[in-house]
């Protein structure tokens, strides 16, 4: 079935370090991509998306880019901060409209230290 | 900048007992979607809302659960009779009808003892 597989974590980088969390996914026609943060207590919060092949999203310094090629969408930051220290979710879903639900990878724990 | 709602933060119960959570979404929005989240797991969709209808569902999503737009600003998620294998985070979400973009709350804790 559709799904979303990220990489385990937790992920313990140190400030200013690159960042990239991968994530891939199985699913049938073009579904939209999407990360999600959660902060400690907090809700998800949309980090950005990408709908189409190739297309690049980018929000607060984090980019991804959506490869059909390689069914992936890795989340990369060059330089992380303290303040980035979250929970990081990949999601998809299968059709570009509303209504539609998200399915979630497991989500994966940065931690930055300074 | 607008944002989806939620009370209570945090709620107890007893097994057996029913519940209703509470959502207020994003006042421009036609479409309504709970998630739960079991503690060390996976957010799992549960049901969607549109023009005061269930539009989708999973399984979880079975005769125990319902959803209610009961006036014009709130959406409700009811557990009819609790069970401990409830206790999860459930967060509401709304989006507009032109994309695929939700908009999350912050979510309620449901412990059920």
């Amino acid at each position: 079935g559709d799904s979303v597989t990220q990489m385990e974590g937790p992920v313990t980088l140190s400030e200013e370090a690159f960042l990239t969390i991968n994530c891939t996914y199985t699913a049938t026609g073009y579904p939209s991509l999407f990360w999600y943060v959660q902060y400690p207590g907090e809700g998800l919060q949309l980090l950005l998306k990408a709908t189409k092949a190739d297309d690049k999203g980018s929000n607060k310094g984090f980019e991804a880019t959506y490869r059909k090629e390689t069914t992936s969408f890795h989340l990369e930051k060059g330089s992380v901060q303290v303040s980035d220290s979250a929970v990081y979710f990949c999601a998809l879903t299968l059709a570009n409209q509303a209504g539609t639900a998200l399915i979630f990878g497991k989500g994966t724990t940065l931690s930055v230290s300074s | 900048e607008p944002e989806v709602t939620q009370t209570p933060s945090h709620q107890v119960t007893q097994m057996g007992q029913e519940v209703i959570l509470r959502c207020v979404p994003i006042s421009n929005h036609l479409y309504f979607y709970w998630y739960r989240q079991i503690l060390g797991q996976k957010v799992e969709f549960l049901v969607s809302f549109y023009n005061n209808e269930i539009s989708e569902k999973s399984e979880i999503f079975d005769d125990q659960f319902s959803v209610e737009r009961p006036d014009g600003s709130n959406f409700t998620l009811k557990i009819r009779s609790t069970k401990l294998e409830d206790s999860a985070m459930y967060f509401c979400a709304s989006s507009d009808y032109l994309t695929d973009t939700q908009y999350f709350g912050p979510g309620t804790r449901l412990t059920v003892l």
